[in-house]
């Protein structure tokens, strides 16, 4: 079954304690992306990668980092949460052979920060 | 002002009606459009792409309007199941990011 997997799923830490999320897809998709949802601001992209060791910053890539060391995954790292980190964070991937409109995303990652 | 910006709603539409909302975006130099839909606390997922000269796929219909910059969506003898989150979503062909609006909350109601 095709799909993009996130996890974890849910995360509640404390301000300062590295964290990753990890997402992984099964389409052999070029693009990967990370975005965070807030209430009352939509997706925002945070990073976004065109392949294989090429990522790129998004709109809100403060507080963050990733990598892309293989074609399937495309970590999101956390080095020093903050509260205002706290959101639903989403990966996605898409083949760019085409334009980029039909994103599979992950199911979806709640991360708290106290 | 907002790049994408979108009526948060909600809309509250009684089964069988149709409905309709409007994106606007703001880059002129935008070349592609699309839908995606939302269910709460879900991922979301592609309704249609919205072609120039508008696109219909069964009882949803985009258009696109680039005079006044902005997208519709409607959806015609609405299901109980069409309750979501509809999402705006525009690229321009200038770079690989897509710009997304906040989205315009919809509830069917019996």
């Amino acid at each position: 079954e095709a799909q993009v997997t996130q996890n974890p799923r849910y995360l509640i830490t404390v301000t300062g304690k590295k964290l990753t999320v990890t997402c992984s897809q099964n389409m052999n998709h070029e693009y990967m992306s990370w975005y965070r949802q807030d209430p009352g601001l939509g997706l925002r992209q945070i990073y976004y990668s065109m392949n294989v060791e090429v990522t790129d910053k998004g709109d809100v890539p403060e507080g963050y980092k990733v990598s892309r060391k293989e074609k399937r995954n495309f970590p999101l790292i956390l080095e020093s949460p903050s509260p205002n980190q706290t959101s639903l964070y989403f990966c996605a991937s898409t083949s760019i052979a085409g334009v980029l409109g039909e994103q599979f995303f992950g199911p979806g990652t709640r991360l708290t920060v106290l | 002002r907002k790049e994408v910006e979108q009526d948060p709603g909600p809309f509250n539409v009684p089964e069988g009606a149709t409905v309709a909302f409007n994106c606007t975006y703001s880059n002129s130099a935008s070349q592609s459009f699309f839908w995606y839909r939302q269910d709460c606390r879900k991922e979301p997922k592609l309704l249609m792409s919205v072609y120039s000269s508008g696109n219909e796929d069964g009882r949803f219909t985009a258009q696109l309007n680039r005079a006044s910059q902005y997208i519709s969506l409607l959806i015609r003898d609405s299901k109980l199941s069409d309750s979501a989150t509809y999402l705006c979503v525009v690229k321009a062909d200038s770079n690989y990011q897509l710009i997304w609006g906040a989205g315009t909350k919809l509830i069917i109601k019996p």
